[in-house]
């Protein structure tokens, strides 16, 4: 079976602060995909990266970064110099061949960054 | 491209009527994916179309609940009767190809049945 897990419910940093964000997943799948979601208050879904399982290339995009680590089943996304727009749930999600690629969401963070 | 379209986005009924919420995929998507979002369950499949085919459907909580689409660019999620624990945010999402591309969400609708 498939599982990702976000241990850290709640993380409130201060701006400016650099903080990590934790996702570790499980499958038996040696094709995989996995993905970091971000919702806003606002409340719509917005997708921020995908990863395959072939590619464990740590990427970064301006600000953020991610961290992908077979050998520990993890998926970490670090904000740098984080920001009061930063706020928000973020997901990681899991998806493979064997369950029709659907979306196998962890129950989310929520970041509060406060000024 | 205007992304995945939903309405409503916010519907209030109460218990009993029927409930239709509406998607729009993105033009050339041949994946479409209807979620639900709840505080005790988190963001979960409901169904998945692939060129207008119901493929998996798994995750449909029970016969109170029906999708269908009927051509490329729309898909309805029915709920009849509508019951007070179907209180929700239902996000549609649409893909080119699940297996090597993203799947993109539409805004969500917002369901209170009272």
């Amino acid at each position: 079976a498939q599982k990702v897990t976000q241990a850290q419910t709640e993380i409130s940093v201060v701006e400016k602060e650099d903080v990590t964000l934790d996702c570790v997943y499980e499958t038996r799948d040696t094709t995989y995909y996995l993905f970091w979601y971000k919702q806003p208050p606002s409340g719509e879904l917005v997708f921020l990266i995908r990863r395959n399982s072939f590619d464990e290339q740590n990427e970064i995009s301006g600000r953020y970064s991610w961290n992908f680590q077979k050998s520990t089943s993890s998926f970490n996304f670090t904000i740098t110099a984080s920001q009061v727009v930063d706020s928000a749930v973020y997901f990681c999600a899991l998806s493979v061949m064997d369950s029709s690629y659907k979306l196998i969401f962890g129950s989310g963070t929520r970041l509060l960054v406060r000024p | 491209d205007a992304g995945v379209i939903q309405s409503p986005r916010h519907e209030v009924t109460e218990m009993g009527q029927e409930v239709t919420l509406r998607c729009k995929p993105i033009s050339g998507h041949d994946y479409l994916f209807w979620y639900r979002q709840t505080m005790m369950r988190g963001l979960e499949l409901l169904i998945y179309f692939n060129n207008n085919v119901p493929i998996d459907d798994s995750g449909m909580p029970e016969d109170r609940f029906s999708a269908k689409m009927p051509n490329a660019s729309f898909s309805t999620l029915k709920i009849q009767p509508s019951e007070p624990r179907d209180s929700a945010v239902y996000f549609c999402a649409s893909s080119l190809n699940p297996g090597a591309d993203t799947q993109y969400f539409g805004p969500g609708t917002r369901l209170t049945v009272l």
